[in-house]
């Protein structure tokens, strides 16, 4: 198995630009997570999906985040216009619902840095 | 809200010590308490997930303690190695929100050879 699979690892961007960052889950997983890690604040659970429909969007910051998940093998995280502040690293992670607890398998990250 | 603890939140130690740190989480809807290993330039990979009152699990020279009637877990490395060095996250479960973790902001370990 491949893994959870993110794209791109790296993003440099300048401010106002749109941003979208986009995860491949482990095929089967049926939840699947976007974080957002900064020194400050750690993992910080921004949204997560469950069979592609949005649960819990509590953690989006804002209007100019925005997520989607058109099918069991593809989501997005788009960020428009991005700012400085959104400089971060965002994990996906995926995890299925099969057990009675649920380990999440996180994917390598991006690296977003808005100049 | 609800809150995750951890301590200490960095640590330094020399190879072959062994080593704990704690995590305090909502002693109430208790579901499931990870523990995650989490090294430089890589992603977070789960160490274990315990779901009930005095589970103990163990992997290797790591092992957990999980005390959900007071709201902590221990984990615990034995005679540390330089490949220990990480930061360890755990993350609590409540009831009925089952897949969403609360993050701690981890202990950090260094292992000193």
């Amino acid at each position: 198995d491949a893994g959870v699979i993110q794209s791109p690892r790296h993003e440099v961007t300048e401010m106002g630009q749109e941003v979208t960052l986009r995860c491949k889950p482990i095929s089967g997983h049926n939840s699947l997570f976007w974080y957002r890690q900064t020194m400050m604040r750690g993992l910080e659970l921004l949204i997560y999906f469950n069979n592609n429909v949005p649960i819990d969007d509590s953690g989006m910051p804002e209007d100019r985040f925005s997520a989607k998940m058109p099918n069991a093998s593809f989501s997005t995280l788009k960020i428009q216009p991005s700012e400085p502040r959104d400089s971060a690293v965002y994990f996906c992670a995926s995890t299925s619902g099969g057990r009675a607890a649920y380990e999440q398998y996180f994917g390598p990250g991006t690296r977003l840095t808005v100049t | 809200i609800l809150n995750v603890e951890q301590s200490p939140q960095s640590l330094h130690v020399q190879e072959g010590d062994s080593t704990n740190f704690t995590c305090s989480f909502p002693s109430s809807n208790f579901y499931a308490l990870h523990w995650y290993r989490w090294e430089t330039a890589k992603s977070p990979e789960a160490l274990f997930v315990m779901t009930l009152n005095g589970d103990e699990k163990k992997k290797g020279r790591i092992s957990a303690t999980l005390n959900t009637k007071e709201g902590y877990s221990y984990l615990y490395i034995k005679g540390s190695q330089p490949e220990d060095s990480a930061t360890y996250l755990c993350a609590f479960c409540e009831a009925g929100n089952n897949r969403k973790l609360i993050w701690g902001l981890g202990t950090s370990l260094a292992v000193n050879p």
